[in-house]
């Protein structure tokens, strides 16, 4: 059984280019979430994706968006990026919007700009 | 305030030893709590959940005291292999269960 898996592992991108993260959920999960760490700092809450639509979004600004797939799959898009967007990027999956021991994270994307 | 609070350490410590990690959080009525594990650079993989009545998982203890919003893990006969990261994790009431609210992180290191 395949669990939260995320690509690339990693990216190195310049300040303004555009950037996509993918998630493929733990089989059996339909909710997919996204947390943005910084080095030295705990992940934090980004957005949740339930049957396709953003349900939760935390404290980022528009230039962070998702999408969320029929097959529970999801991206997320980060555009003009800037030199404090470098961090590890994880995804997480659960089923029903549920969380805690039903959370599980992917090994992250870890993206560098420069 | 910070919602979730933690002393970043490091914790140095012999094997075999004792050690006790604290956390506090800011919205008492916050109903979910963790502690998550995170090695270097690796995803947070949960380590147990947090109950008011406090819960045991072998070598590890943890407590929730809501009256002074305060978390604490405790490790026995501390091992090389418990050398990460640990996260203190809320789930703030009206968030969605996806949205956990995590401290920075007690780095612990177990030196032989």
């Amino acid at each position: 059984d395949a669990g939260v898996t995320q690509s690339p592992t990693h990216l190195i991108k310049t300040r303004g280019q555009q950037v996509t993260l993918r998630c493929s959920p733990k089989s059996g999960h339909d909710t997919v979430s996204w947390y943005q760490q910084a080095l030295g700092q705990g992940p934090q809450f980004i957005f949740q994706y339930y049957e396709e639509e953003e349900r939760q979004r935390g404290n980022f600004p528009d230039r962070f968006s998702g999408h969320q797939f029929p097959n529970y799959s999801s991206e997320l898009n980060v555009n003009a990026l800037l030199l404090g967007d470098s961090a590890l990027y994880l995804c997480a999956s659960s089923p029903n919007r549920r969380a805690g021991e039903k959370l599980f994270f992917g090994s992250g994307t870890q993206l560098s700009v420069l | 305030r910070k919602e979730v609070e933690q002393d970043p350490g490091p914790f140095n410590v012999p094997e075999g030893a004792t050690v006790a990690f604290n956390c506090t959080y800011s919205n008492s009525a916050s109903q979910s709590f963790f502690w998550y594990r995170q090695d270097c650079r690796k995803e947070p993989k949960l380590l147990m959940s947090v109950y008011s009545s406090g819960n045991e998982d072998g070598r590890f203890t943890a407590q929730l005291n809501r009256a002074s919003q305060y978390i604490s893990l405790l490790i026995r006969d501390s091992k090389l292999s418990d050398s990460a990261t640990y996260l203190c994790v809320v789930i703030a009431p009206g968030g969605s269960q996806g949205n956990l609210i995590f401290g920075k992180g007690t780095k612990l290191s177990v030196k032989p």
